[in-house]
């Protein structure tokens, strides 16, 4: 099964607060799951990514963690700001070269306010 | 600067009229594709190019055509838009089809509204 699922659709948080955003999925030929984040008027840029033998990954205040035995990973902002507001995409990788693709989660909108 | 650039960025046709959405890449990259952008579904293919004059469908090819006669660029064309392509459309470009890295590089979107 190609799909991953994300969750939830949309958020609000205080800023300050730690918004969560979950990813889950089937295929276990899955190996490598980048997020990107999206701004009003902007295409989607990559944020941060982990690769499957890893359980957590920190870039600033973004932190990936990683359950390979549930299927599943989420992104943690830490800290967030106003500034952190914007669309979240997950998204898993799957083959390699050119044989290999990019599967997105469904979307994320995160509202931070001041 | 490396960047991908989609024209237009916003348009407005009615139904049954032929239109192209334009996108170049200045850096070099083998691999494009276009994604649509709609509420609740996330972003899905629609045609992607492996490098002149190769491309292939993705998810949601139906509607859509495309052509890579030159590396830097790969237009979107739809023959006969229809309401159900109103939708915010992204061309992404990088090294190969999944990104060194996972990383896709994307432009700043063309929204399209079909009436």
């Amino acid at each position: 099964q190609q799909q991953v699922k994300q969750s939830p659709q949309s958020l609000i948080v205080q800023k300050g607060g730690i918004p969560i955003i979950n990813c889950a999925y089937e295929n276990t030929a899955f190996d490598y799951f980048p997020w990107y984040q999206q701004f009003p008027g902007k295409g989607p840029a990559l944020l941060i990514a982990i690769r499957p033998d890893v359980s957590e990954k920190k870039e600033g205040r973004f932190t990936i963690s990683f359950n390979k035995s549930a299927k599943q990973f989420s992104l943690h902002i830490m800290d967030s700001q106003p500034g952190d507001s914007a669309t979240y995409f997950c998204a898993a990788r799957v083959g390699s070269g050119n044989t290999g693709k990019l599967i997105f989660g469904q979307g994320t909108t995160l509202q931070v306010k001041p | 600067e490396a960047q991908v650039t989609q024209n237009p960025r916003y348009l407005i046709t009615v139904t049954g009229k032929k239109l192209t959405v334009t996108c170049s890449q200045n850096m070099n990259h083998e691999y494009m594709s276009w994604y649509r952008q709609d509420p609740g579904l996330g972003l899905r293919q629609i045609y992607y190019s492996m490098n002149v004059e190769v491309t292939d469908k993705g998810d949601v090819p139906e509607g859509y055509k495309v052509s890579r006669k030159e590396k830097r660029n790969f237009p979107l064309i739809l023959e006969s838009p229809s309401p159900n392509q109103t939708s915010l459309y992204f061309c992404a470009s990088s090294l190969d089809r999944q990104g060194v890295n996972g990383e896709l590089f994307f432009g700043e979107g063309s929204r399209l509204t079909v009436l």
